[in-house]
């Protein structure tokens, strides 16, 4: 079992959906998560932080965390053509000197 | 406001051949790492360094080696570049462990 894992996708919504992109993580003393965006051909680039149990929301999207079901989610509101790429969600712990990533999930936004 | 900086963004080898990979942070960050991602895939972690001074193996550290070279340089060798290593190389940064990562631009490496 990886220590990240995710949906693997495609995942395709239509312009205006929500998109719900899902992650659950193994390492039970894991402390910080993250989402991190993949257009084709370029690097990753961070989108969400989360630390906490809930919601935290920035703009369209939100992440959500459950720390009792190792689950954490992430949602766009209104989803553009633009947020076509691949979301990659990550987990870390301070000692553990590395954040352990999951392997992405492809969103396709088709107008 | 540079962040992460990889050289070169591209690169063709022989097998057999040798070449080093550069990366340097500007932002004073602990630790560096740095990752493979091929084709349709997920990225890979070939080694870290969480601070100056040392280094750890990741997933996937045979075929590469790693220098610390100070806070801002990690570099990674290719000994002996073989075709399974041609993929697309990324480095990256953070303060430690439980922050995010800032990733560079990648390199591009095609071993023929």
């Amino acid at each position: 079992q990886k220590e990240v894992e995710q949906n693997s996708g495609p995942l395709s919504v239509p312009e205006g959906a929500i998109a719900s992109l899902n992650c659950t993580y193994s390492d039970r003393v894991s402390q910080s998560f993250f989402w991190y965006r993949q257009y084709s051909g370029k690097s990753p680039e961070l989108i969400m932080s989360i630390y906490s149990n809930g919601d935290k929301e920035d703009g369209r999207f939100t992440a959500q965390l459950n720390k009792a079901s190792q689950y954490v989610s992430l949602l766009i509101r209104d989803s553009q053509p633009s947020d076509s790429a691949t979301y990659l969600c990550a987990a870390g712990r301070a000692n553990a000197g590395k954040s352990t990533f999951g392997d992405g999930t492809t969103l396709t936004v088709k107008p | 406001n540079a962040g992460v900086t990889q050289t070169p963004k591209f690169q063709v080898l022989k097998t057999g051949q040798s070449m080093t990979l550069q990366c340097a942070q500007d932002m004073n960050h602990n630790s560096m790492y740095w990752y493979r991602q091929d084709p349709g895939m997920g990225l890979r972690l070939i080694y870290y360094s969480a601070s100056e001074g040392t280094t750890d193996k990741g997933e996937v550290p045979n075929g590469y080696n790693v220098s610390r070279l100070n806070k801002r340089e990690f570099s990674l060798r290719l000994e002996s570049a073989a075709p399974s290593q041609t993929s697309v190389y990324f480095c990256a940064s953070n303060g430690q462990g439980n922050q995010p990562q800032h990733f560079g631009d990648g390199t591009r490496l095609s071993i023929l």
